[in-house]
């Protein structure tokens, strides 16, 4: 069974700085897709990065980066010069990319970040 | 704007009741999902339509249901309201890479 996992309940970055959203991820299928959300406390679900398994290069998007250890069974996500605006839970989920007609997101607990000024 | 629409935004009811939520796929999605997300729970996978037909079921109670219609708009039907079935409730659809979600349904059972 699919599983993920993120051990950081919370972390804490000042704004400008760059900070790692730690999640590792457990599958025996050789296709899948590991991403990234943001929820902000008004509750919407904001899709951040998307990675595939076979993809030779990292992720980016804008100040987003997604490091791939796929060896280590890592995705740890990367926000650049933070801004306040950052503050949020941020959950990441992976997807079984094998069976393309049923591709449910498994997803971890989630790391709340906050930004301070 | 994701694309996918879900109304209501937020539903206050009382226990015993019995709610619709409604989910508007992204133009062109034939998969709606639907997932609660719960304190304890945290998110959860409940169901899966495809082109109108049930494609899988995931931690979904006996007391929920769904269908998804022509139109391929889904309905998650919750029945028999209990106060630990309050929860946000997402609806998403894809295609490809893309996973998109809608804002959410807070359901609140009194």
């Amino acid at each position: 069974a699919q599983k993920i996992t993120q051990t950081q309940p919370g972390m804490f970055v000042q704004e400008k700085e760059a900070v790692t959203l730690d999640c590792t991820y457990d599958t025996s299928d050789p296709s899948y897709g590991l991403f990234w959300y943001k929820q902000p406390s008004s509750g919407e679900m904001i899709f951040l990065i998307y990675q595939g398994s076979y993809d030779q290069q990292n992720a980016t998007e804008g100040r987003y980066s997604l490091n791939f250890q796929k060896a280590r069974k890592s995705a740890n996500l990367v926000i650049s010069a933070s801004q306040l605006g950052d503050s949020a839970m941020y959950f990441c989920a992976m997807r079984d990319d094998l069976n393309t007609g049923f591709q449910k997101l498994v997803f971890g607990t989630g790391t709340r970040l906050l930004v301070s000024p | 704007d994701s694309g996918v629409t879900q109304t209501p935004k937020h539903l206050i009811t009382a226990t015993g009741q019995r709610v619709t939520l409604r989910c508007s796929p992204r133009s062109g999605d034939l998969s709606v999902y639907w997932y609660q997300q719960s304190l304890d729970q945290g998110l959860q996978f409940l169901i899966q339509y495809y082109n109108g037909e049930e494609r899988a079921k995931g931690n979904i109670l006996e007391r929920f249901s769904a269908q998804q219609f022509p139109d391929l708009h889904s309905e998650l039907n919750l029945s028999s309201l209990e106060l630990g079935d309050s929860a946000l409730y997402f609806c998403a659809s894809s295609v490809g890479s893309a996973y998109t979600f809608g804002s959410g349904t807070r359901l609140t059972v009194v």
